[in-house]
């Protein structure tokens, strides 16, 4: 069955330093997406990043990147140089690809990140 | 270029009630998602709209309605509302294909039921 397991309910991490949230999946379907949003206390959901899970590199986009080993099944984020306003719920998120059509969502429980001065 | 909207922003109803949330998709999109977000939960997907029809559904009751209109703004309907009702609604939107594309978010209607 499909499911996302985010086994970190919050973290900490000092302004400027990298930190690592973790993230597993299943799946049966050998081809599917997996993707990083942030959501502020606001509710937003805001896009990170994306990666492919026939991608051969980790994708990067700025200050984010994603450590895909595939084997293992996980898809952990890394926010390098971290700053006050990267203080929000992270949540990771899968969607097969089964039928070619444009699938659902599904979320993990999500990381609650503060960033300290 | 706008992004997804929705609407109202809050809403308080009673059980027993029917309310009615919109969206409108970001441009170029023609696919639209609904999401349910319980506090202190991640969102859980409660349908998906195509060329006007349902495509898929999650699992929630048929109380959960929804409609797509020709221009691809999109409603929510929820009948006989319960308590457990009270959630963040967000509504998502992509292109038809777009599977290495992110679905993009508006930013919700929370729905407080007393």
């Amino acid at each position: 069955a499909q499911k996302i397991t985010q086994t970190q309910p919050g973290m900490f991490v000092q302004e400027k330093e990298a930190v690592t949230l973790d993230c597993t999946y299943d799946t049966s379907d050998p081809s599917y997406g997996l993707f990083w949003y942030k959501q502020p206390s606001s509710g937003e959901m805001i896009f990170l990043i994306y990666q492919g899970s026939y991608d051969q590199q980790n994708a990067t986009e700025g200050r984010y990147s994603l450590n895909f080993q595939k084997a293992r099944k996980s898809a952990n984020l890394v926010i390098s140089a971290s700053q006050l306003g990267d203080s929000a719920m992270y949540f990771c998120a899968m969607r097969e690809n089964y039928g070619g059509a444009t699938n659902k969502l599904i979320f993990g429980t999500g990381t609650l990140l503060a960033v300290q001065p | 270029d706008a992004g997804v909207t929705q609407s109202p922003t809050h809403l308080i109803k009673t059980r027993g009630q029917q309310v009615t949330l919109r969206c409108s998709p970001k441009s170029g999109h023609d696919t639209v998602s609904w999401y349910q977000q319980a506090l202190g939960q991640g969102p859980q997907f409660i349908f998906q709209y195509y060329e006007e029809e349902e495509r898929q559904r999650g699992n929630f009751p048929d109380r959960f309605s929804g409609h797509q209109f020709p221009n691809y703004s999109s409603e929510l309907n929820v009948n006989a509302l319960l308590l457990g009702d009270s959630a963040l609604y967000l509504c998502a939107s992509s292109r038809t294909g777009g599977f290495f594309q992110p679905q993009h978010f508006g930013d919700g209607t929370r729905l407080s039921i007393l």
